[in-house]
């Protein structure tokens, strides 16, 4: 399996616009997690999924993010409009059964 | 809280020494595990220990947990430079909770 795939790995983007990351989990997981990555505030949990359906979105920080999961092996978060402050490293991450989480590469976002 | 606190926030040792990292938490717990992040890098499962568990090895790492005083402590013995990372501890109180990451312990190993 070629793990948790996220895309894309970097992103650049203006302030106001929208932006789209995706993952691809681990096959055969049922589980999905966002996480957003600062020196400020950490490794936060945004939301996360289990049989694609949203369990628990307490973390998502404003109306401005949104995230789905339309099957099994696919999930955006997407932020519009986007804000400097968005900046930062967003991780998704797999598992099956409560058990360990996999992690993806990252996508490393700047908002200008 | 329902997340692990690290102790300490940062270690500086010389390679080959060893390595020890404490976690501590506040509620019951299911399972706890321990995650590494080298810088710029996604994390990294290592070990998880469930509430039934007292101690766990993985090659060159120890894991204890103390339900008792709710805490953990993860040992890397012999450490080398490529141990330099930040670990984390989060724990889940139930199966399908959700898990939480505290801030880390940044480990540096000096060549």
């Amino acid at each position: 399996d070629a793990g948790v795939i996220q895309s894309p790995r970097h992103e650049v983007t203006e302030m106001g616009q929208e932006v789209t990351l995706r993952c691809k989990p681990i096959s055969g997981h049922n589980s999905l997690f966002w996480y957003r990555q600062t020196m400020m505030r950490g490794l936060e949990l945004l939301i996360y999924f289990n049989n694609n359906v949203p369990i628990d979105d307490s973390g998502m920080p404003e109306d401005r993010f949104s995230a789905k999961m339309p099957n099994a092996s696919f999930s955006t978060l997407k932020i519009q409009p986007s804000e400097p402050r968005d900046s930062a490293v967003y991780f998704c991450a797999s598992s099956w059964g409560g058990n360990e989480q996999f992690f993806g590469p990252g996508t490393r976002l700047t908002v200008l | 809280s329902q997340q692990g606190e690290e102790d300490p926030q940062a270690l500086s040792i010389q390679e080959g020494e060893n390595a020890t990292m404490n976690c501590s938490y506040k509620t019951s717990i299911n399972n706890l595990q321990w995650y590494r992040q080298n810088s710029g890098r996604g994390l990294v499962h290592l070990i998880l220990i469930r509430s039934n568990e007292r101690e766990k090895h993985s090659g060159r790492l120890r894991v204890t947990l103390d339900t008792s005083k709710k805490s953990s402590s993860l040992l890397i013995t012999a450490s080398r430079a490529a141990d330099t990372a930040s670990y984390f501890c989060p724990l889940m109180k139930t199966s399908y909770d959700k898990v939480i990451f505290g801030p880390g312990t940044s480990l540096s190993v000096i060549p």
